[in-house]
């Protein structure tokens, strides 16, 4: 099984900050690897796949890096509507996939 | 616009099966091969994949439910259903049906399990 080590779990920062969220896989995954925005009692929303393809609608201050391993989600100055908790997930094979274990991000 | 939706019992006693589907519009299940799933979050945690249904019938599923878990997908209704058998309080959650490659989910539903 892949495992998802998602860091860290959470996150204080202000409006206007840079912020850079890391999710390691327990084996190379290549580019298979999307990122999501939760906002409280709603469904997950599509951020990134692909590790660094940005979802169409989704401002550019987003933005996702990284390949085999190791990726990262950065924010480049963070807005009021950022403050949620971010997931990454692997799916290098449909028949296995598994998810990170969060990052809230809270205001500072 | 693909939309799904989740749709079930909100409540289940303890032991028993528990059964959601997952209707979708704006787009048919079998005209496309994509892969569909099932995914779970239970309150205040993280989120877990339950296992995903290919639009030909092949199933897959994470190995902890694997037992307990029959998921099938029923192309001249155009849904997909999740059946968890011998459910327990662990399994109180919201759940999620999406649709794969597309990342397409739906809105969810809280299922509790108590008696």
């Amino acid at each position: 099984d892949i495992q998802m080590t998602q860091s860290p779990s959470t996150l204080s920062a202000s409006v206007g900050d840079r912020v850079t969220i890391t999710c390691r896989a327990s084996q190379s995954i290549s580019s298979w690897l999307a990122w999501y925005q939760q906002k409280p009692g709603k469904a997950p929303k599509l951020l990134i796949y692909k590790a660094s393809s940005l979802e169409s609608g989704v401002p550019s201050r987003f933005s996702g890096s990284g390949s085999g391993t190791e990726f990262t989600l950065t924010i480049s100055s963070l807005q009021p509507d950022d403050f949620a908790t971010y997931y990454c997930q692997q799916y290098n094979s449909y028949s296995q996939l598994t998810f990170g274990g969060g990052t809230k991000v809270e205001i500072k | 616009q693909l939309q799904l939706q989740e749709s079930g019992p909100g409540l289940v006693k303890p032991s028993e099966t528990l059964s959601l589907t997952c209707t979708v519009s704006g787009g048919s299940i079998s005209s496309s091969s994509y892969y569909w799933g099932w995914i779970r979050q239970p309150p205040g945690k993280g989120l877990e994949w339950i296992g995903s249904i290919y639009y030909s019938g092949s199933t897959y599923y994470n190995p902890s439910l694997k037992s307990r878990v029959t998921i099938s997908v029923d192309t001249s209704k155009n849904q997909f259903s999740l059946k968890l058998s011998s459910v327990t309080a662990a399994d109180t959650a919201v759940y999620y049906c999406a649709r794969l490659e597309t990342w397409t989910w739906g809105q969810g539903t809280l299922v509790t399990v108590s008696s």
